[in-house]
Order: structure tokens, then C-alpha cells, then sequence
């Protein structure tokens, strides 16, 4: 099955900071590889597809790379409402699966 | 525009079944594939499988293979999941997800449903 490895846990960033979370797959999946915002008590958002490209809506401040098994997501000038969970996922294998998740609490 | 919505929360006994809808609008159903994905109570995101509503080809997560079976009625645009055999591990939040797909940047999903609460207690 393929492993999928998030980084850090969480994180507790200042308004304004920029933050990068690390996504590692066990397998090279070429950039299969989506990002996910999830608010408390809310469904998820997609933010970035096929690895660097922006969901329309998606404010510019968030973006995507990485190829083979290694992903960022990288989030600019950080605003309090980028306070959420984040999840990678990836779709290169039969069985689609999501890392662990990224807690983002902007102070 | 587009939505998914699911229909409400259920409360069931371990050893029953549930079934769970989607119902989708603003787009043509046919065209894409409805995902459904679980979220035990301070847990991760869990997916579960999804359906080809073109053809209704499915393909099934591992862990939930012989207890899960998703359609879709191509008449009343809505996707089904049924769980069976309920334990307490399953209580969670279900979703219901539109599946994108490209050849060269693979699957993703959106929109995703508003979230059906399945609880499994006796």
C-alpha cells in the first residue's frame, strides 16, 4: 500500500509568515498529488490539483510542487483564516489515500 | 452552481446496515465520478472507494471490500453508499465527493458534500 508521510503535524505560524508542509510518498507517483483545506465542522476544500495547479477561487497566497514522491504546499502572508487542516492525497495507485493531515493554527 | 448534498445523520445498532445519498445538481452527472470518503471523530480523512457513474464501475478500498457497495441512479442524479455489518469504528463522517480525472495530472476531488453523520452504538 502506499505510505503517505505529512510534515510537521502542526504548526503555529504568525499572520503574515509563510509556511511550507511536506508531503512524502513511499512510491514516485509523477505529480498525482492534490491538496485539501479542512475548517472544523466543515467539509473539505480543494486547494491545489496534479500538484502545482490552483483550484479557481483558491487565493494566489497558497501554492504547489514537487514531483516523484516529494510535495509541498506552500502558503504566503498567512492570514487568520488559513487557520485549518491539511491534507495531501494522491491518486497515482489503485487505492487512492490521504497523509495524516497538517494542523495550521495562525496566531 | 455545482452541489452534493447528502441526506441526514443516522444512528444505528452494531451488525446493521446504512445507506447514504448524494444527491447532485448543476452539472451533468454522468460525466464525472462520485467518491465517498469517511472521517472518524478527531481523525484524518479516510477514503473509501468511488463509482464510475458512466458505466458504474466501482473500485473499493482494501479495508472495505465485501462490506461496502456504492451505485448511482443516472434518473434522480444520486450517488449511494451502503456500509454493512456496522461497528463502532465506523461511526464517523461520511462525504460524498465529484471525482475530477485527467490523464496527466490524475484524480481529485470537488465539490464535496456537506457531511453525513453516521453514529454506531447499541
Amino acid at each position: 500500500d502506499m505510505q503517505m508521510t505529512q510534515s510537521p503535524s502542526s504548526l503555529s505560524p504568525s499572520v503574515g509568515e509563510r509556511v511550507t508542509i511536506t508531503c512524502r510518498t513511499s512510491q514516485a507517483i509523477y505529480t498525482f498529488l492534490n491538496w485539501y483545506q479542512q475548517k472544523p465542522g466543515k467539509a473539505p476544500n480543494l486547494l491545489i490539483y496534479g500538484a502545482s495547479n490552483l483550484q479557481s477561487g483558491v487565493p494566489s497566497r497558497f501554492s504547489g510542487g514537487g514531483s516523484g514522491t516529494d510535495f509541498t504546499l506552500t502558503i504566503t502572508n498567512l492570514q487568520p483564516e488559513d487557520s485549518a487542516t491539511y491534507y495531501c492525497q494522491q491518486s497515482y495507485s489503485t487505492s487512492w489515500t490521504f497523509g495524516q493531515g497538517t494542523k495550521v493554527e495562525v496566531k | 452552481q455545482v452541489q452534493l448534498v447528502q441526506s441526514g445523520a443516522e444512528v444505528k445498532k452494531p451488525g446493521a446496515s446504512v445507506k447514504v445519498s448524494c444527491k447532485a445538481s448543476g452539472y451533468t452527472f454522468v460525466n464525472n465520478g462520485i467518491a465517498w470518503v469517511r472521517q472518524a471523530p478527531g481523525h484524518g480523512l479516510e477514503w473509501m472507494g468511488w463509482i464510475s457513474v458512466y458505466n458504474g464501475n466501482t473500485n473499493y478500498a482494501q479495508k472495505f471490500q465485501g462490506r461496502v457497495t456504492m451505485t448511482a441512479d443516472k434518473n434522480t442524479n444520486t450517488a449511494y453508499m451502503e456500509l454493512r455489518s456496522l461497528r463502532s469504528d465506523d461511526t464517523a463522517v461520511y462525504y460524498c465527493a465529484r471525482v475530477w480525472q485527467e490523464l496527466v495530472r490524475g484524480n481529485w476531488f470537488d465539490p464535496w458534500g456537506q457531511g453525513t453523520l453516521v453514529t454506531v452504538s447499541s
